[in-house]
């Protein structure tokens, strides 16, 4: 069975950082992109960006470009979501994601999905 | 950008009522790269259909999905007590985006 198994929750405080890991396991790691998805409280869903840890392939989406650092480990099977400058306003669910990449840039959808790791930032 | 409008904000209903929940895109799309997710309180999103209308592994045949064009539809044909809950479009035609969702309770 495909899971994705996340670090658990982190307090922070504006202007800190923030790293979230993701343990992939039940699949071909370096075969499918992987994705972050932040979820802000009572809002709906925003995507972060995606890789593929098979050639380090990575996309950004533009809204969080210049704060987020998307990487993995293939021999841990490991993918990492790397926050800085924190504010107020990142407080947030962050969940890791299988991504189907359907080409173009950052078409496809999300078929497995992480429990979510809480940041809250005060 | 193309933005998802889903619609109503919030659908009260009883179960084995019937839930149509609608999914409006800003352009018409040329495929059928629509999905639906599932998020219950304190749980991650689950996938239910993928490219408009194929149910996930696992999903419930009560589960369909049909659209095209701008135009999209998720229905629950009898809702079960584990079917309230909030659900949200997303789109891969261009890019990707989601929609703001739609939450199903029980009336």
């Amino acid at each position: 069975d495909v899971q994705l198994v996340q670090s658990g929750a982190e307090v922070k405080k504006p202007g800190e950082s923030l790293k979230i890991s993701c343990k992939a396991s039940g699949y071909t790691f370096t075969s499918f992109w992987i994705a972050w998805v932040r979820q802000m409280p009572g809002k709906g869903l925003e995507w972060l960006g995606i890789m593929y840890p098979g050639d380090s392939d990575t996309r950004y989406n533009p809204s969080f470009q210049g704060q987020v650092t998307i990487s993995a480990d293939k021999s841990t099977t490991t993918a990492y979501m790397h926050l800085i400058s924190l504010k107020a306003s990142d407080t947030a669910m962050y969940y890791c994601a299988r991504f189907i990449w359907f080409g173009g840039d950052e078409r496809g959808y999300f078929d497995y999905w992480g429990q979510g790791t809480l940041a809250t930032v005060s | 950008e193309i933005v998802l409008t889903q619609s109503p904000g919030t659908l009260s209903l009883s179960p084995g009522e019937r839930a149509t929940l609608s999914c409006r895109a800003s352009q018409s799309f040329t495929t059928d790269y629509l999905v639906w997710y599932q998020q219950k309180p304190g749980q991650a999103p689950r996938l239910l259909i993928y490219d408009t209308s194929n149910r996930a592994t696992g999903v419930p045949h009560r589960f369909s999905g049909s659209g095209s064009g701008t135009d999209f539809t998720l229905t629950i044909s009898r809702l079960e007590p584990e079917d309230f809950a909030v659900y949200y479009c997303q789109q891969y035609e261009t890019s990707l985006t989601f929609g703001g969702g739609t939450k199903v309770e029980m009336k």
